[in-house]
């Protein structure tokens, strides 16, 4: 069983399109994460949520709006997308808020727009 | 804002030899966290480090914080191809909840 699972895995699609990235966690966490991975490597947190309340909210373009319906689950909702949305998005939970515990990652999205 | 940022980014190895990644933050960090991603995978979580000049080993890889907070290295002695990958490192500063990522370090290892 996959502990962080995020659907799809792939996702290509035209600019000015509007696009969801489902993640999940069986792992019974309390904190889940949407990361961003650029070409370049970088890793940058987007959000977190703990038990479904948003407690992180970097400096993200507000076409991008999270969301958690119940604490297992986190999806990342993007409007009018754009070129510079490329990336891979990792999805990630950890057992509590606090960035002290270890922090377990998706199998990642990734996302062309063309 | 807070930076972490790793050298070198990116180390050609042949297997057998020893690799060091280093990551220096801009502030003091009140714990670091190290992850290995492999190629075309995700980052996977390898240890955490919370006392000044605390030093922890994992076979092959022994990990240091530095005394000062501000630094951490991550060293791998007579490297295997299973190694490649990239590295970073990960600091939280004071009570923050969130993650600072390094830059990463690429290694590749050659028979």
């Amino acid at each position: 069983d996959t502990a962080v699972s995020q659907t799809p895995k792939y996702l290509v699609t035209q600019m000015g399109n509007d696009k969801s990235i489902k993640c999940e966690q069986n792992l019974g966490h309390d904190t889940m994460y949407w990361y961003k991975q650029d070409s370049k490597k970088f890793l940058k947190i987007m959000f977190s949520y703990n038990n479904k309340e948003l407690i992180i909210n970097e400096t993200v373009p507000n076409r991008f709006s999270p969301k958690s319906p119940d604490k297992a689950h986190l999806n990342l909702h993007i409007n009018s997308l754009e070129l510079g949305d490329s990336a891979v998005y990792f999805c990630a939970s950890s057992q509590a808020a606090g960035a002290a515990y270890e922090q377990y990652f998706g199998p990642g999205t990734r996302l062309t727009v063309t | 804002g807070q930076q972490v940022m790793q050298i070198p980014q990116y180390q050609h190895v042949q297997e057998g030899e020893d690799f060091t990644t280093y990551c220096n933050s801009s502030t003091t960090l009140s714990n670091i966290q190290w992850y290995k991603q492999r190629p075309g995978g995700h980052p996977v979580f390898l240890i955490q480090l919370v006392k000044s000049g605390e030093v922890k080993k994992q076979k092959r890889l022994t990990f240091q914080f530095g005394e000062a907070k501000k630094n951490s290295s991550l060293h791998i002695t007579a490297t295997q191809t299973t190694d490649v990958g990239t590295y970073f490192c990960a600091g939280i500063t004071g009570t923050a909840s969130k993650l600072t990522f390094g830059t990463g370090t690429r290694l590749q290892v050659t028979l």
